[in-house]
């Protein structure tokens, strides 16, 4: 069935530093993939998402490319802040599906 | 409403109690989801409503889980005869267009003891 594995956390990170977060899927078809972001104490909110191969989603400075030769969708930011500490999920919907297949979470912690 | 709606916040129940789950989604969301969040684990896909109507109830981990939705828009979902390992968060999101962009509620944190 489909899946999506990510990084395990956490991921401690100075002010200013360049971010990672790895996330690879399996899936049939052509899947949508998104990154979704749960500040502490709040909901999960959509971040960013690509609904065919080589698209790039982008938000908040953020950004992941939907490579289909890799099967992968990793998350990216030049230059975090202390405000983007929060749990960041990967997932994916696959084609003509109706629901939506998280991975596990990978909590970030920036540092001043 | 502005966002998802989760009721209550937090519940404390003791095992073989039922619970009631309550979700108030967007307004105009035809489309409701109910997750679950065991403690750093994943989201767990549970059941999707389309309206009034169940396409998929095949994420329900036993015939102790049900859910409903009314009017299109409130949904409950109800655990029966809770053991400990339903403790978890309890996540509903909603949505206009299908799985390209859930809005989710705070959740339920469940503690079963």
């Amino acid at each position: 069935g489909d899946s999506v594995t990510q990084m395990e956390g956490p991921v401690t990170l100075s002010e200013e530093a360049f971010l990672t977060i790895n996330c690879t899927y399996t899936a049939t078809g052509y899947p949508s993939l998104f990154w979704y972001v749960q500040y502490p104490g709040e909901g999960l909110q959509l971040l960013l998402k690509a609904t065919k191969a080589d698209d790039k989603g982008s938000n908040k400075g953020f950004e992941a490319t939907y490579r289909k030769e890799t099967t992968s969708f990793h998350l990216e930011k030049g230059s975090v802040q202390v405000s983007d500490s929060a749990v960041y999920f990967c997932a994916l919907s696959s084609t003509g599906g109706f629901k939506t297949i998280f991975g596990a979470g990978t909590r970030l912690f920036v540092k001043a | 409403g502005a966002g998802v709606s989760q009721s209550p916040s937090n519940k404390v129940t003791e095992k073989g109690k039922d619970v009631e789950l309550r979700c108030d989604p967007i307004s105009g969301h035809t489309a409701l989801y109910w997750y679950r969040q065991r403690l750093g684990q994943g989201l767990e896909f549970l059941i999707y409503f389309q309206g009034n109507s169940a396409p998929d109830k095949s994420g329900l981990p036993s015939d102790r889980f049900s859910a409903e939705r009314t009017g299109e828009s409130v949904s409950t979902l109800t655990i029966q005869r809770t053991q400990q390992e339903d403790s978890a968060v309890y996540l509903c999101a909603s949505s206009l267009d299908g799985p390209y962009g859930y809005t989710f509620g705070s959740g339920t944190r469940l503690t079963v003891v």
